[in-house]
């Protein structure tokens, strides 16, 4: 169990357009999705934390108008870079938590395969 | 002072060797602990948690906690060139759903043949 999928794995694009990722939760369902950025021999830095049924909540720094969240179902949280520019050229990458067969196991993250973003 | 600190590496070592990776960290609120594996342009792979001072074993990898220290270890046993990867030490004050993690800068490994 625990497979998150995305969608697409990779994706070039023209300054000034927007692009939609797709993070899907595959065998388990997930109230919250996480995502983040990373950028060449860098660590994850988190972007927002989507919420299924509410507005996502953003870390600091990041535009919201710019990196659109929606959390539309219980296994679909989708990621829209809009009006990208060469600058947001990184790999983004969701995660979900998952509790496990068990009760008493405690939550952990899952991550997808990532997407890399090329703005031209 | 960044709230985890991991040194970058690159880490060379040969096959069968063993490899200690390490973190530190400043805010004593971290209380869940998780070592990722991340392959090039792939997304990171859970290999161990741990929410407790101590050791925990799982196959060949052995995760290690101190809190009084702030310090959290990896051990690999048996290194092989498969485990030739980026290691991100992450951590957590709590265990919910909405938990944030807080990643290190990841240190890559190189396992030589």
């Amino acid at each position: 169990g625990a497979v998150v999928s995305q969608h697409p794995s990779w994706v070039i694009c023209k300054s000034g357009t927007s692009v939609k990722i797709e993070c899907r939760s595959l065998d388990f369902q997930a109230t919250t999705m996480f995502w983040y950025r990373q950028f060449p021999k860098q660590s994850l830095m988190l972007m927002a934390t989507s919420n299924e049924g509410s507005k996502a909540t953003y870390e600091q720094g990041v535009e919201k108008d710019k990196f659109l969240i929606n959390h539309a179902s219980l296994t679909l949280s989708t990621l829209t870079v809009t009006s990208a520019h060469p600058e947001d050229s990184s790999f983004y990458i969701c995660s979900a938590p998952w509790t496990g067969a068990t009760a008493s196991s405690t939550d952990t993250q899952y991550f997808g395969p990532g997407t890399r973003l090329t703005v031209l | 002072q960044k709230e985890v600190e991991q040194d970058p590496g690159p880490l060379s070592v040969p096959e069968g060797a063993i490899v200690s990776l390490n973190c530190t960290y400043s805010n004593s609120a971290f209380q869940y602990f998780m070592w990722y594996r991340q392959y090039s342009r792939k997304g990171p792979e859970l290999l161990m948690y741990t929410y407790s001072s101590g050791n925990k074993e799982d196959g060949r990898f052995t995760a290690q906690v101190d809190k009084s220290s702030k310090y959290i270890s990896l051990f690999i046993r048996d290194s092989q060139p498969s485990d030739s990867a980026t290691y991100l030490c992450a951590m957590s004050p709590n265990t919910g759903t909405a938990s944030k993690l807080t990643f290190g800068t990841g240190t890559r490994l190189q396992v030589m043949l």
